[in-house]
Order: C-alpha cells, then sequence, then structure tokens
C-alpha cells in the first residue's frame, strides 16, 4: 500500500491567499484526521472525519479553516484567508475505523505564510 | 478533563544505554493509551498501544511499555538505545469523548 498520502509537501503563500491541502488515505481506511503540529503548540487535532461525516471539529481554530471529505478517498482541509500564524506542518492520518485503532500518517505538508 | 504529560522535553542518551520516556496521563476512563514515534521530516507511526490487554506491551524496534494504574503512568523503555533511535516520541491517550490527544513530545538524542 502507497500509505497515506499528502500534497503538497511544502506550500509557500502570502498573507491573504487561499490555501488547500489535499489528503488521500489507505484504501478501506473509515477514518481520517487532520493535524497540525507547531513548536508553540504541539500536535492538534484539528478535526476527524468517519464515513466520510465530519465527527469532531472543536480542534478547527476558526472559521478560516474549514475541511471537507467528499469520498472514502480524499480529502481536503481549506484555510481562507491564510495568515503568517497559520504556518506548520499539516498532518493527514487515517486508522481503519474506531479512534483507537492504529493511526497512519502522511509525511504532512510544510506550510509558510508571509 | 483527560491529558498527557511527559516529563523532560528533551533526553540524551549514550549509545547502549537504557532508555527511559515518561508518561503520565489522567483519565476518567479505561485508558487506551499509545506510543508513536516521529523521525524528522516525517508523519508519526505508531510504536505500542495498550488496550486494557497485558500491562507489559510490546512494540517495535525492542521499544516496551508498562501501564501502571496506580501510578497512571505509561513509560516507554529500552534496554539499549542505538542511533538509528533518535527521534521525537509522543505519548497519547483516548478520551472519554472519543478522541486521542497527545502529549507534548519527547526529543531523544543518541550519544556515540
Amino acid at each position: 500500500d502507497a500509505g497515506v498520502i499528502q500534497s503538497p509537501r511544502h506550500e509557500v503563500t502570502e498573507m491573504g491567499q487561499e490555501v488547500t491541502l489535499r489528503c488521500k488515505p489507505i484504501s478501506g481506511h473509515n477514518s481520517l484526521f487532520w493535524y497540525r503540529q507547531t513548536m508553540m503548540r504541539g500536535l492538534e487535532l484539528l478535526i476527524y472525519f468517519n464515513n466520510n461525516v465530519p465527527i469532531d471539529d472543536s480542534g478547527m481554530p476558526e472559521d478560516r479553516f474549514s475541511a471537507k471529505m467528499p469520498n472514502a478517498s480524499f480529502s481536503t482541509l481549506k484555510i481562507q484567508p491564510s495568515e503568517p500564524r497559520d504556518s506548520a506542518v499539516y498532518f493527514c492520518a487515517s486508522s481503519l475505523n474506531q479512534v483507537t485503532d492504529t493511526q497512519y500518517f502522511g509525511p504532512g505538508t510544510r506550510l509558510t505564510v508571509l | 478533563a483527560q491529558s498527557v504529560t511527559q516529563l523532560g522535553s528533551h533526553v540524551s542518551v549514550s549509545e547502549g544505554a537504557l532508555v527511559l520516556l515518561r508518561c503520565n496521563y489522567s483519565s476518567s476512563v479505561p485508558p487506551y493509551l499509545f506510543w508513536y514515534v516521529q523521525y524528522p521530516n516525517q508523519g508519526l507511526q505508531l510504536l505500542l498501544k495498550y488496550t486494557s490487554a497485558a500491562t507489559l506491551v510490546k512494540g517495535i524496534n525492542g521499544f516496551e511499555a508498562e501501564f501502571k494504574k496506580s501510578e497512571t503512568s505509561f513509560h516507554l523503555t529500552k534496554p539499549s538505545a542505538h542511533m538509528s533511535d533518535a527521534a521525537e516520541y509522543f505519548c497519547a491517550v483516548k478520551t472519554s469523548y472519543d478522541k486521542v490527544i497527545f502529549g507534548p513530545g519527547t526529543s531523544l538524542s543518541v550519544i556515540p
């Protein structure tokens, strides 16, 4: 299996621009997670889906962030408009079904907002 | 509220020495506990997990962790450190709200 695929791997953008991060989970996995990692705040869960339905989005920082999962093999995390404080590494992870199942992480997208 | 603490943001050991990374948790429900490892510029990967079976859990790469309910601890150990063990290690716990929260991480350095 190819594992969790994320694109792009690096993104540099200017403040105010829209940013879209993409994720393809492992085939057959029913849960998908978006995390943000920074030095200051560590690893934070932003949102997770089960069977394409958002279950918990309490970690989404504000309305500028939105996430979708239109089908079982694709998810996006969008930031509009982006701000410098959004600079971080964003990880997507998937698991078979339950939150207690092993989560498989993608390589991450390093976002820099200038 | 459930939480995870990891004592020591940075730990250095000599190659061949014992590795001990500490994790304490608070949980109002029987815990599910995890250790994940992150190598530079990579995502996290599971080392091991406790799901209320045996209290001593063996994982990959020679790591193991012992669940101690009385101490609310789940420390990670490895008898002999290898240079390739240098990485960031995260302890995590499943909360009663059915999600997993991660500790702040411990960076392990291995000195040749």
